[in-house]
């Protein structure tokens, strides 16, 4: 079956504009994850949810960065005013939705951002 | 809070060479470990993982062991191929929690 898929795989935009990043989870997946990773970094996590709702917001750096997942599957990661330090590769996973530890997560390729 | 830490990169063998990559945790709790690995042009997926002390865990070839008492989970593997050549990122999460703090990933690089 198809895996996680990110749209689009590379954004350019200018500082100041507004951008949404989108995710499609694989098929049947409750839990969804946004993550992003800065160059040479490991990913850091932004935000989780399970189902419609965000269960955990709390690596959103600020305000600026909201996510919505209006029907349990996909999900899209919106930025306002877009800063240079907002560049990065932004990845999303879906899992099972046990939520615990031993649900193994499945990545997309990701979306590379780039803000000028 | 959590944290990893991984050797740092870059890492370059010859084929059929012996791999080790060092990671080492900090957690609040009893954490799930995980190895992830991303090949060029790829997303990030699992490579293994091990859930509870002593716990081994292997796919492909490369094996981890999770070790409590030395907060430790490196990854090794004893004949590598220029196909192993990728970023791998050494993983935890909470025994009760979903997020996976990552740590920043070991480029390796292998050479026919």
């Amino acid at each position: 079956g198809a895996g996680v898929s990110q749209t689009p795989s590379n954004k350019v935009t200018e500082k100041g504009k507004y951008v949404e990043l989108r995710c499609d989870p694989i098929s049947g997946h409750t839990a969804l994850y946004w993550y992003r990773q800065s160059l040479g970094q490991g990913p850091e996590f932004l935000i989780y949810f399970q189902g419609t709702g965000a269960a955990d917001d709390s690596g959103l750096p600020n305000d600026r960065f909201f996510a919505v997942r209006p029907e349990g599957s996909v999900s899209t990661l919106k930025i306002q005013r877009t800063e240079r330090g907002d560049s990065a590769v932004y990845l999303c996973a879906s899992s099972h939705g046990l939520a615990s530890s031993t649900d193994t997560q499945y990545f997309g390729p990701g979306t590379r951002l780039t803000v000028l | 809070g959590n944290s990893v830490t991984q050797m740092e990169g870059p890492v370059t063998l010859s084929e059929e060479a012996f791999l080790t990559i060092n990671c080492t945790y900090t957690a609040t709790g009893y954490p799930s470990l995980f190895w992830y690995v991303q090949y060029p042009g790829e997303g990030l997926q699992l490579l293994l993982k091990a859930t509870k002390a002593d716990d081994k865990g292997s796919n492909k070839g490369f094996e981890a062991t999770y070790r409590k008492e030395t907060t430790s989970f490196h990854l090794e593997k004893g004949s590598v191929q220029v196909s192993d050549s990728a970023v791998y990122f050494c993983a935890l999460s909470e025994w009760d929690d979903y997020k996976l703090s990552f740590g920043a990933g070991t480029t390796v690089t292998v050479r026919a």
